[in-house]
């Protein structure tokens, strides 16, 4: 099955820098890498979405890369504000329809004012 | 649109119970999700469903059982607690591959 790496598992970062969360996965049929943020007892979030037929993938300050021959993808958040201190989590499917998202273990970030 | 409800919100069991997580969703999603959420281990998934009547076991299925009969309730049973089913739980929902909506969780505690 899937298997998704995710470092690093904390991360703190001044307000105002940018911060970058990878992941890498080692089923070279996945076809869908979501991101999700996750603050304080609430469930999961979809954030961005890349899908393998695309590169990168932009949504205001936050961007998503993916390399299909490396087989990682990065998240990258600039001008962070100290509401984007959260858990994020990369996940990762191999099943086209299939529901079977593989995460993996979450990234801590803390936006230090 | 209410999204994806769960509860009990909290539940303490002790050592042998049983119960079950509900789970209802709104949206008329086919796709519905039980994970767990272990500090340090990410989100694991137990049982999964891509539609009423057709359900299949994800990474960590033992000592659990899903249903489902409608469209919109995924029920979660624990047959017979353990303490190392004590975690948070989550159920998700999505319309193909997109989005999943997570429900706000439930917080299991078995002594």
């Amino acid at each position: 099955g899937e298997n998704v790496e995710q470092h690093p598992s904390t991360l703190s970062v001044q307000e105002g820098d940018s911060a970058v969360i990878k992941c890498t996965y080692s089923d070279s049929a996945s076809n869908y890498f979501p991101w999700y943020k996750q603050e304080l007892g609430k469930g999961p979030q979809l954030i961005i979405d890349i899908r393998s037929n695309v590169g990168e993938k932009k949504d205001q300050r936050i961007a998503v890369t993916l390399n299909k021959t490396a087989k990682h993808f990065s998240l990258h958040i600039t001008e962070t504000q100290p509401e984007d201190s959260a858990v994020y989590f990369c996940a990762a499917t191999s099943n086209f329809g299939n529901e079977k998202l593989t995460f993996g273990t979450g990234t801590r970030l803390t936006i230090i004012p | 649109n209410a999204g994806v409800t769960q509860t009990p919100k909290f539940q303490v069991l002790k050592t042998g119970q049983s119960m079950t997580l509900q789970c209802a969703q709104d949206m008329n999603h086919e796709y519905m999700s039980w994970y767990r959420q272990d500090p340090g281990m990410g989100l694991r998934l137990i049982h999964y469903s891509v539609g009423a009547g057709i359900t299949d076991q994800g990474e960590v299925p033992n000592g659990y059982n899903v249903s489902r009969s409608t469209t919109e309730d995924f029920p979660l049973r624990l047959l017979s607690a353990a303490p190392s089913q004590t975690s948070v739980y989550f159920c998700a929902s999505s319309y193909g591959l997109n989005e999943q909506f997570f429900g706000p969780g439930t917080r299991l505690t078995v002594l």
